[in-house]
């Protein structure tokens, strides 16, 4: 079981340059989403979908960019990098409905620096 | 104010020691809570729901407290293998709440032989 795939897992950049990072899920999940996480600050949220054309803005969104043209597809695009983008980027998906609506299952993490 | 605090820890224990970290939250209409645990590294993932009721899983166990507006996690026990960080998660009360998940920053936990 794949789960919810991210790549890429390390990436480093210079300022100004723009990059896309890749979410894929497998479990049929409508709802996707992105969070940065940094250290004292926690996950904070950068965009979401719930479905395909359907996207939305976080606590974050400004300098990313995303598109939902499939279920299983969210990607993240970074328009001209900073240094305040030095993170950890985590994709997370869940189901709508069900007992386990409220779950978010979560990527492996894309850890980006930014020089 | 942050909207969902937690203490930073760390809390360091020795093992089969009982610890508790508790999690506030400012919007008294959230809808939903959550535990994470996060290891160092990995992906958050679910440990918990919080329900009204208070509930429970094996060593652990979650409540939720709506009139002082915080969720507690306790683990009896503990282990070597809790060590970790947790993570509170609150979903606000509006339509689509489930939408927005909002974590704290996150308690770590160090258990010690």
């Amino acid at each position: 079981n794949a789960g919810v795939t991210q790549t890429p897992k390390f990436q480093v950049l210079k300022t100004g340059q723009s990059m896309t990072l890749q979410c894929a899920q497998d479990m049929n999940h409508e709802y996707m989403s992105w969070y940065r996480q940094d250290p004292g600050m926690g996950l904070r949220l950068i965009h979401y979908s719930v479905g395909a054309g359907i996207t939305d803005q976080g606590e974050v969104p400004n300098g990313y960019n995303v598109s939902r043209s499939t279920t299983e597809d969210f990607p993240l695009r970074l328009l001209s990098a900073a240094p305040s983008q030095t993170s950890v980027y985590f994709c997370a998906s869940r189901g709508l409905a069900g007992v386990r609506a409220g779950e978010l299952f979560f990527g492996e993490g894309s850890r980006l620096t930014v020089l | 104010r942050k909207e969902v605090e937690q203490d930073p820890g760390p809390f360091n224990v020795p093992e089969g020691a009982t610890v508790a970290f508790n999690c506030t939250y400012s919007n008294s209409a959230s809808q939903s809570f959550f535990w994470y645990r996060q290891d160092c590294r990995k992906e958050p993932k679910l440990l918990m729901s919080v329900y009204s009721s208070g509930n429970e899983d094996g060593r652990f166990t979650a409540q939720l407290n709506r009139a002082s507006q915080y969720i507690s996690l306790l683990i009896r026990d503990s282990k070597l293998s809790d060590s970790a960080t947790y993570l509170c998660a609150v979903s606000p009360m509006f339509s689509g709440g489930y939408n927005k998940l909002i974590f704290g920053a996150g308690t770590r936990l160090a258990v010690h032989p």
